[in-house]
């Protein structure tokens, strides 16, 4: 069975840190790993997948299979950073039988 | 160009009710997903539509179910109506490489 593990639940840094969220996932085949942000009175919407390498807003994640993370990461926070979070796991070769798995989100303030 | 949209945006109802949730993808999107949110739960997988058919569904009893019509809207039904059954529900559509559009939610409170 697959899992995603954000293991934060909140996370508090001030403007100008760096910031990284956490995302840990378990599945046994070839994953399709995503970003979902979800701003104050907005929808969830899709951040950036890792198949695509690229920055969305200075964030970027990498996948790394050795230890099964996929953490979000941007250098320098700013205050419209603030949202909740979420990763989510497809099942590349299910063709999105399984739909997305997610993460239970990290909720991100940034301090000014 | 439209997004996912969702009706309606809160419903109310009491426990053993049926509750009916309707979902209108982007134009061109043939699979729709449905998701709950619940409170301390996140985001569980509920049915995937695509083409007309049910393709698979998440760890929900029987008495979650829907449909996918020919113009690839959908509908979700909740029969029996449980308190648990309280949550924000979202449709999300898809070309089908993972990357959702999703809809606002319908918030479902059973009372």
């Amino acid at each position: 069975a697959q899992r995603v593990t954000q293991p934060e639940k909140l996370l508090s840094v001030f403007k100008g840190a760096p910031v990284e969220l956490k995302c840990n996932y378990s599945y046994s085949g070839s994953p399709e790993l995503f970003w979902y942000v979800q701003y104050s009175r907005q929808r969830l919407q899709l951040l950036l997948r890792h198949i695509s390498r690229e920055s969305i807003k200075g964030f970027t994640a990498d996948l790394n299979k050795g230890e099964t993370s996929f953490h979000l990461k941007k250098p320098f926070a700013q205050e419209e950073d603030s949202a909740m979070y979420y990763c989510a796991l497809s099942s590349r070769s299910g063709g999105g039988a399984d739909g997305l798995t997610f993460g239970k989100g990290t909720h991100l303030i940034i301090q000014p | 160009e439209a997004g996912v949209t969702q009706s309606p945006t809160h419903l109310i109802k009491t426990r053993g009710q049926q509750a009916t949730l309707r979902c209108s993808p982007i134009s061109g999107h043939t699979s729709v997903y449905w998701y709950q949110q619940a409170l301390g739960l996140g985001l569980q997988f509920l049915l995937w539509y695509d083409e007309g058919e049910e393709r698979n569904r998440g760890n929900f009893p029987p008495r979650f179910s829907g449909r996918q019509f020919p113009n690839y809207s959908s509908e979700l039904n909740v029969n029996a109506l449980e308190l648990e059954d309280s949550a924000l529900y979202l449709c999300a559509s898809s070309l089908g490489w993972g990357g959702y559009t999703f809809g606002s939610g319908t918030r479902l409170t059973v009372v």
